[in-house]
């Protein structure tokens, strides 16, 4: 069956440090990524989006990037954190048949 | 205006009570997913609707895309179905670049 795993669960990262968010794949091939992410008080917004490997289509302009460097991983990152970065980032998957989407059990980020 | 509109807010309903949920959008979309976030967190698809309705034991969402509109029922609710139910949009099949509803905060009183 087919999992998704996002990690680490909760952080909590100084202004200006660096951030690496981890989702993994497994029971499936070739999916389509996402970065989603909800900040307090607001619904889900997508930040990227990845059909393949190294293909990354950002969707809003931001402090935050996105790598895939291997078909089943996906990675959210940042050179330097803003106080803005936090908020609750979800990674999810789907196939390109569209059947649905699965969710990872979300990153919790508090920048301070 | 959002694209995706959902109502009411906030629910507060007894135990027991037959619960509706209603999602409004404006854009051109070829799907439309439920979904349900826990206090934790995490997020589960309900269902993925493109016409129609579709039923799964006590949850029933229904779409009308002529008029842009979806509901999610809830039938004999229970106080476990307390949870944020989100309405989102995806514009192309096979393509889950989702739109969200801002979510509806439902709270199921014993």
């Amino acid at each position: 069956s087919q999992t998704i795993h996002q990690w680490p669960a909760t952080l909590v990262q100084p202004v200006g440090s660096p951030l690496s968010l981890e989702c993994t794949v497994e029971g499936t091939s070739n999916p389509n990524l996402y970065w989603y992410r909800q900040a307090a008080g607001r619904g889900l917004q997508l930040l990227f989006y990845s059909v393949g490997i190294g293909q990354i289509s950002s969707e809003v302009p931001q402090n935050l990037s996105a790598s895939r460097p291997q078909d089943r991983q996906f990675i959210l990152s940042s050179k330097k954190l803003l106080l803005s970065d936090s908020g609750f980032y979800l990674c999810a998957w789907s196939t390109f048949s569209g059947n649905t989407i699965y969710f990872g059990e979300g990153s919790w980020l508090t920048v301070v | 205006k959002n694209e995706v509109e959902q109502s009411p807010q906030n629910l507060t309903a007894q135990e027991g009570e037959f619960i509706t949920i209603n999602c409004s959008y404006s854009v051109g979309i070829s799907a439309l997913h439920w979904l349900q976030q826990h206090p934790g967190g995490g997020i589960v698809s309900l269902f993925m609707l493109s016409s129609g309705k579709k039923k799964h034991g006590r949850l029933i969402a229904t779409i009308n895309i002529q008029e842009k509109h979806s509901s999610l029922h809830i039938t004999a609710s229970h106080p476990r179905d307390s949870a944020v139910y989100i309405c989102a949009v995806s514009p192309n099949f096979g393509n889950e670049k989702l739109t969200f509803g801002t979510g509806t905060r439902l709270t199921i009183i014993p």
